[in-house]
This record gives structure tokens, sequence and C-alpha cells, in this order.
């Protein structure tokens, strides 16, 4: 099966940087997607690691480590904006369906 | 359309009745997904399709719960004998597959299901 755990809540102030976790467990592995949602709204895409490394977008960065089953989204230069829900998530092996996390809820202070 | 498109976007239901979900993926798009989301929570996976291929159904919680996808584009999701538990946000997303990995799924706005 796959499971993956990411903190429930992280609060930090405009203008910091702040990073989520996400350690996965999984029989197949197919890449760390991340989501966004605000309240009420739908999930959108961030970003999406398939091998080990740092992808940045914008403000916006992911990381990935396979052999730690680990990754994270930091998110710089923070604004009111980014208070929102961020899901991590995994393909199953060998097709589309995909596991999300829990969430990270992130509450952004002025 | 732009996006995929749900309806309806509230659906209030007494318990006991049935209810269908409706799910327009955008245009091309090969897979498609619905996922469970309960307040506060996570998204759960309940069914995916993907081309002609069999649905993946692994994830629907009950034999009251079925979908389909006619033509290859629109699905409807149907709940049976609705009870309380299920009342949440239903959403659907698609996405184009190919031979990348990342898989983007795009989401619509969802159905709110209240079961009274």
């Amino acid at each position: 099966g796959q499971s993956l755990e990411q903190p429930s809540e992280v609060t930090a102030v405009e203008g910091a940087i702040v990073q989520i976790n996400c350690t996965y467990q999984t029989s197949g592995f197919y890449g760390l997607s991340w989501y966004q949602q605000h309240d009420g709204g739908a999930p959108t895409f961030l970003s999406y690691n398939g091998l080990d490394g740092l992808e940045e977008t914008g403000r916006f960065s992911s990381f990935l480590s396979r052999s730690d089953s680990y990754g994270y989204l930091l998110l710089q230069e923070l604004q009111m904006k980014d208070s929102a829900s961020y899901f991590c998530a995994v393909r199953d092996q060998g097709g589309f369906k995909t596991i999300f996390g829990a969430g990270t809820r992130l509450f952004v202070k002025a | 359309g732009a996006g995929v498109s749900q309806s309806p976007s509230n659906k209030v239901t007494e318990k006991g009745k049935d209810v269908e979900l409706r799910c327009d993926p955008i245009s091309g798009h090969t897979a498609l997904y619905w996922y469970r989301q309960s307040l506060g929570q996570g998204l759960e996976f309940l069914i995916y399709f993907q081309g002609n291929s069999a649905p993946d159904k692994s994830g629907l919680p009950s034999d009251r719960f079925s979908a389909e996808r006619t033509g290859g584009s629109v699905s409807t999701l149907t709940i049976q004998r609705t009870q309380q538990e299920d009342s949440a946000v239903y959403l659907c997303a698609s996405s184009l597959t190919t031979a990348s990995a990342k898989n983007i799924q795009y989401f619509g706005a969802g159905t709110r299901l209240s079961v009274l």
C-alpha cells in the first residue's frame, strides 16, 4: 500500500521562508507532486519531482530524496495569499491512481 | 471548455436517496479521477478512468458507489441510498496522460454533497 505523512499545520510570518515536509511509503514510485488548495477552492498543481534534487518554480521549490523516501516544498518570500492547504501526492505503481497526503494547512501572519 | 466542470456545485439530499454527480473533463484528457474530501481532510481516491481501459475502482468505499464514463469524456458518479457519512465535497480531475510521469491533474470546483 501507499501512505504519505505531512505536518497538519504550519504557521509563518509574511516575508519568511517555510518548509513543508512529506515522507512516503510506496510499493512503487513515480515521483512526488505538490498541490495547493485555498479554502473552498480546487486543488492546483504546484510542482513535481521525478528525480532526486531541487526543482524551482518562482517562489516555490520542491526537493526529493528517493533514498530517504522524503520530499519537501519550500515557499520563499511568503505572502498572505499563500495561506492555504498543501498536499503531497504520489502515483501508484503501474497506473495513474494517485494517493494524496492529508495536507498541511499553512497560516501566514502579518 | 477551458477547465474541468462539475455539476451540481451543491446538492442537498435526504438519507436513503440516490444522487448523481457529473464531471466534464478538459477536452482531450484521457484520464479522469474522482476524489472525496471531507471537511478539513485530504483527498481520498475513489476511482479513475484511463482511456478505454477498465477503471480502477479500488477506492470506492462501498457497493453503493459507482461511476461510469461515457464516450471517453463525461463521467457520472452515482451514490445509492445515501448515508450521512457520505456528506463531503466530491472532486473530479482530469489529466493528459503521456509517457511523462508528471501527470498533472486539473481539478474541478467540486460538488458539495450534504445528506440530511
